[in-house]
């Protein structure tokens, strides 16, 4: 599976757009993009996948770069309940997932 | 649909003692796994199961075991409780492309 590297921690005032990188310059042209979060205690929640297309849903926008060695997880509008662990992971299929340490966004008010 | 659900929610053991962790889903999915999490820590998985009768090794399987009689069980067995075990416990079942995470299980080995 291709390595993962996302920052530790990141901040994100309420009502802006939370940009959350996530580099994977070993990625293999079959494997997809998934993002999850985790939000304090509970079991993570899927949010988006991509392959090679940039990808929206009503949760959040994921731009994969052309190359495919990097990605961005956009929460458009980010709100206090957004504060969680996000995780990227990078699989050929969502079997076996390999969550890392993810992300920890602090949304503040 | 209750989704993925978890039993017991919090769980004192003492070194030694044995006990199953119990997690069922209703979505008809084939895929079910179990990952454990430590404090600060990301999930490690530990056992999975692609569809009754068939289950295979994850990351840290070690002093657990697992079966998978049915498409809605899939239970998590500690064979002998160590201090190590001392962990949340996640069940997870999945559709590609989602995996669909119960509430945890909270497990303290003294």
């Amino acid at each position: 599976d291709a390595k993962t590297t996302q920052p530790p921690s990141m901040d994100c005032a309420e009502g802006r757009a939370a940009n959350l990188p996530c580099n994977h310059s070993t990625i293999s042209g079959n494997e997809y993009v998934y993002w999850y979060r985790q939000i304090h205690s509970q079991g993570p929640q899927y949010i988006i996948h991509g392959l090679k297309n940039n990808e929206t849903n009503e949760m959040a926008s994921l731009i994969i770069t052309e190359d495919r060695k990097s990605s961005t997880l956009i929460l458009p509008h980010a709100t206090l309940r957004d504060t969680a662990v996000y995780y990227c992971i990078v699989r050929v299929d969502n079997n076996d997932m390999r969550f890392g340490a993810g992300t920890r966004l602090t949304v503040k008010p | 649909n209750a989704g993925v659900t978890q039993t017991p929610k919090f769980q004192v053991l003492k070194t030694g003692q044995s006990m199953t962790l119990q997690c069922a889903q209703d979505m008809n999915h084939e895929y079910m796994s179990w990952y454990r999490q430590d404090p600060g820590m990301g999930l490690r998985l530990i056992h999975y199961s692609v569809g009754a009768g068939i289950t295979d090794q994850g990351e840290v399987p070690n002093g657990y075991n697992v079966s998978r009689s049915t498409t809605e069980d899939f239970p998590l067995r500690l064979l002998s409780a160590a201090p190590s075990q001392t962990s949340v416990y996640f069940c997870a079942s999945q559709k590609w492309p989602t995996q669909y995470f119960g509430p945890g299980t909270r497990l303290l080995v003294l």
